[in-house]
């Protein structure tokens, strides 16, 4: 079946416009979640979703940056007027469910954000 | 707060032998999970195994193997026979296994990446 969906690929902006990024996880997956990858770093969780509960934003490194759910399915991660240091590959992730701690996690190609 | 270490930033290895990466975390936890995730050029993140800290058994894939050691919190991963398609970005990466918490979270090493020289 379909792997977990990601768009744009990749996208250059301008420093101080905004950006949305979208994830389209696996079909019957609950849980989703959002990692930055920084050059040299490793991954950085940013946000998490699960179901209808309210959702884990406590990696979010500023309030420039939000993320949605809607219906339970795709999410939109948007960062507003955008820095340079917001240059990174963003990456989403879904699983059937969080709460089943072995659940594995299928990670998408992510979107390589670039402002200039 | 857990953290995973990955000491070597790059490594290579000739096509068909074996090579080791290494992998060091910090807990407090006696109950969790220990993976090691593959990324290629492409970014995806792919599982290539994966450790329950209850078991003693090292997990096994194929060529694909780890070495556990839960007193002394290492993790590495060996790669036997080498392929040029095994050339990518490694990630070590932990995930607490007890009820309540953040146990939905993977925390990453900052990854090493394989070179396989034919």
């Amino acid at each position: 079946g379909a792997g977990v969906s990601q768009s744009p690929s990749n996208k250059v902006t301008e420093k101080g416009k905004d950006v949305e990024l979208r994830c389209d996880p696996i079909s019957g997956h609950t849980a989703l979640y959002w990692y930055r990858q920084s050059l040299g770093q490793g991954l950085e969780f940013l946000i998490y979703f699960q179901g209808n509960s309210a959702p884990d934003k406590s990696g979010l490194p500023s309030d420039r940056f939000s993320a949605e759910r809607t219906g339970g399915s795709v999410s939109t991660l948007t960062i507003q007027r955008t820095q340079q240091e917001d240059s990174a590959v963003y990456l989403c992730a879904s699983s059937r469910t969080g709460a089943m701690r072995n659940s594995p996690l299928h990670f998408g190609n992510g979107t390589r954000l670039t402002v200039t | 707060a857990q953290t995973v270490t990955q000491s070597q930033p790059e490594m290579s290895v000739q096509e068909a032998e074996t090579v080791t990466l290494s992998c060091t975390y910090d807990t407090s936890e006696s109950d969790y999970y220990l993976f090691w995730y593959k990324q290629p050029p492409s970014r995806q993140m792919i599982l290539v195994i994966r450790q329950e800290a209850y078991k003693q058994q090292n997990a096994t894939e194929n060529r694909f193997s780890v070495n556990f050691q839960k007193a002394a919190k290492s993790f590495s991963l060996k790669i036997s026979d080498s392929q040029l398609g095994d050339a990518a970005m490694y990630f070590c990466a932990y995930r607490s296994r007890n009820s309540g918490g953040s146990n939905y979270k993977l925390t990453f090493g900052k990854g090493t990446l394989l070179t396989v020289n034919p």
